[in-house]
């Protein structure tokens, strides 16, 4: 792996569904991040880890839950899905906070 | 409240400069980052300014005015490639990032 992977590219899933959206990083990135994108709009931070072993809030929680249990991977879970959950997904990671974030390739979902 | 403003989409022809500009509001400041994202790829990281003043990197140049809660990203020798979003962020007192919803830069022949 170089860089930082996520899965799935795209998923359509229906509404009430959970589903998790997988992040790996290779570059032992301490800090990692997971951002919604919609049309017209910016990045909006979802939720985001400083370290192995913690977590925080970001501008749009709710609905989302994240864990952090080793420094390569930050899975994003949606408990049960609603179409306004609907966006692409980027995963995001940083050696340190004040530091370049870098992307992933994105995760394009789709609840019906 | 925090708000980062920049233009929806500009024109431009190849061979020629462009400035795209941002305007922010944060809770705290630690620095302007501008990043390119084209369509249906992932934002890929610029410049970052955290000092008032012009950053030169190659065709690409960032300047912040931290007074005025502005920042300018400068294109030159635009090339076709060129063509993308480019997304202004500010990152707040608690080391956040706060995104502009992008400019999308259009590149005519």
């Amino acid at each position: 792996i170089a860089g930082i992977t996520q899965a799935p590219t795209s998923q359509i899933l229906a509404a009430g569904r959970r589903m998790t959206l997988r992040c790996t990083q290779d570059m032992r990135h301490n800090a990692m991040y997971w951002y919604r994108q919609d049309l017209g709009l910016g990045l909006r931070l979802i939720h985001y880890s400083n370290t192995a072993g913690t977590t925080g809030k970001g501008e749009v929680p709710d609905g989302y839950s994240v864990s952090r249990a080793n420094t390569d991977d930050f899975p994003l879970t949606l408990a049960s899905a609603v179409p306004s959950q609907t966006s692409v997904y980027f995963c995001a990671s940083s050696d340190r906070q004040n530091n370049e974030q870098f992307f992933g390739p994105g995760t394009r979902l789709t609840v019906l | 409240g925090q708000n980062i403003d920049q233009p929806t989409e500009m024109t431009a022809t190849e061979g020629a400069i462009v400035q795209i500009n941002c305007t922010y509001q944060t809770s705290g400041f630690n620095g302007l980052f501008w990043y390119q994202q084209h369509a249906g790829e992932a934002p890929t990281f610029l410049s970052y300014n955290v000092l008032d003043g012009l950053e030169e990197k190659g065709r690409f140049s960032s300047f912040l005015s931290r007074s005025k809660g502005y920042s300018y990203l400068l294109l030159k020798e635009l090339q076709m490639k060129d063509s993308a979003s480019y997304l202004c962020a500010a990152m707040d007192s608690n080391y956040q990032l706060i995104w502009g919803a992008g400019t999308k830069l259009i590149i005519k022949p």
